[in-house]
């Protein structure tokens, strides 16, 4: 079964709106979570980093007051795209990182495709 | 910087034939690369890494991998294709650190098996 869950699956939006994605590690504590972001027939491009209780480190380009990051649980972490607009329609992937059944590990949720009309 | 280059983004093969799907790398630090496969509504579900350890790697499914550093390049491979390997495969490469690192894709293959 899934490790890494994220909701919604998918999300269809007006422009100018805000919508907040959920990503949970269901059995592990996650102490690194990632967030990634693909476009059609592209490669999956990373947004930014967080770890549990610390503000995100986002990668160059990406904006941070744009893509609002909160990781508040070793279980829960949440983007938000604030005022969203037709180009940041794509699809949304996070990623978890930390000890599961006495490992390192990381898995990937399924994703998000948000549609910004 | 590092980079990947996945050459073909649809591969085509028979059941029962080789897969053979091919990954090139660029890295300025001795790599740690992956293979990921994705199944349609899935996550990313990891076949099998390259440490540094074993330049050849065997995963799951019955899959390998090769790590030649004068090629730089980390193909995957299957001796026999299966229905169920139809998917998309991520190469991904990072520096140094197996888990709790950033990875950089390769763009994707999308791997379709023939009956």
């Amino acid at each position: 079964g899934a490790v890494v869950s994220q909701h919604p699956s998918r999300v269809i939006c007006k422009s100018g709106t805000s919508v907040k994605i959920e990503c949970r590690s269901l059995d592990f504590q996650a102490t690194t979570m990632f967030w990634y972001r693909q476009f059609p027939k592209q490669s999956l491009m990373l947004m930014a980093t967080s770890n549990e209780g610390s503000k995100a480190t986002y990668e160059q380009g990406v904006e941070k007051d744009k893509f609002l990051i909160n990781h508040a649980s070793l279980t829960l972490s949440t983007l938000t795209v604030t005022s969203a607009h037709p180009e940041d329609s794509s699809f949304y992937i996070c990623s978890a990182s930390g000890q599961r059944g006495g490992q390192e590990t990381q898995y990937f949720g399924p994703g998000t495709r948000l549609l910004v009309l | 910087a590092q980079s990947v280059t996945q050459l073909g983004s649809h591969v085509s093969v028979s059941e029962g034939a080789l897969v053979l799907l091919r990954c090139n790398y660029s890295s300025s630090v001795p790599p740690y690369l992956f293979w990921y496969v994705q199944y349609p509504n899935q996550g990313l579900q990891l076949l099998l890494k390259y440490t540094s350890a074993a330049t050849l790697v065997k995963g799951i499914n019955g899959f390998e991998a090769e790590f030649k550093k004068s090629e730089t390049s980390f193909h995957l491979t299957k001796p026999s294709a299966h229905m169920s390997d139809a998917a998309e495969y991520f190469c991904a490469v990072s520096e140094a650190v197996e888990y709790g690192n950033k990875l950089v894709f390769g763009a994707g293959t999308i791997l379709r098996v023939k009956s």
